[in-house]
């Protein structure tokens, strides 16, 4: 069975730094990935997806992300961090059936400094 | 508004009560995901609907757990006999064509505290 683990539980970062959060995935053939963001009091949001092709993504608010099949991994990297991105984050895989069930990691929480 | 709603947004209730939680997605959203957060914990899959049918229901942790989907548009997950340990946030998403190939779309969660 697909699962995802996040390494990092938690992570600090300075306002201005840059950011790598450590996503890991266990899975038969290529993987649908995805990250998403839980800002508190609001719902998930995804900031980007893998599905083929290009294996640097780009996503929303500065965000991207390179899979590497070798790691199997599918680390999230911004190069410069604002106080707004302190949330929760959570990688996920994509079900390798076709009925689309989405497997979420345990997440990265992130503290920003100002 | 146009995001996926979530009613009650608190539910506290006693052990031993049901407790139903409704889900209202964007429109012509085929798909309906229901995911379960435990504090500290990322979303747990409980059941996945395209349309008015139950696609997966494996995530459900036991037959105390029921959801339904009826006209393929608003769903209710339904508890009996709750348990302290079914506290958690329920979390509903919903998907335009499901959740492999787009994006889900998630309300803010139902909290459920049973005492």
């Amino acid at each position: 069975a697909q699962s995802v683990t996040q390494p990092d539980i938690h992570i600090t970062v300075s306002e201005g730094a840059s950011l790598e959060l450590r996503c890991n995935y266990s899975y038969g053939a290529t993987p649908y990935l995805f990250w998403y963001v839980q800002s508190p009091g609001q719902g998930l949001q995804l900031l980007l997806k893998y599905f083929s092709g290009d294996t640097l993504v780009q996503g929303i608010k500065g965000f991207e992300a390179e899979f590497k099949r070798s790691q199997s991994s599918f680390n999230l990297r911004k190069p410069s961090v604002h106080w707004s991105d302190a949330a929760e984050y959570f990688c996920a895989v994509g079900e390798e059936t076709s009925y689309d069930k989405v497997i979420f990691g345990p997440g990265t929480s992130l503290s920003v400094i100002p | 508004g146009a995001g996926v709603s979530q009613t009650p947004s608190n539910k506290v209730t006693e052990k031993g009560k049901y407790v139903e939680l409704r889900c209202d997605p964007i429109s012509g959203h085929t798909a309906l995901y229901w995911y379960r957060q435990s504090l500290g914990q990322g979303p747990e899959f409980l059941i996945y609907f395209q349309g008015t049918g139950a696609a997966d229901d494996s995530g459900l942790p036991n037959d105390r757990f029921f959801a339904v989907r009826p006209e393929g548009s608003v769903s209710t997950l339904k508890i009996q006999r709750t348990e302290r340990g079914d506290s958690a946030v329920y979390l509903c998403a919903s998907s335009l064509f499901g959740g492999n190939t787009g994006e889900l779309f998630f309300g803010e969660g139902s909290r459920l505290t049973v005492l």
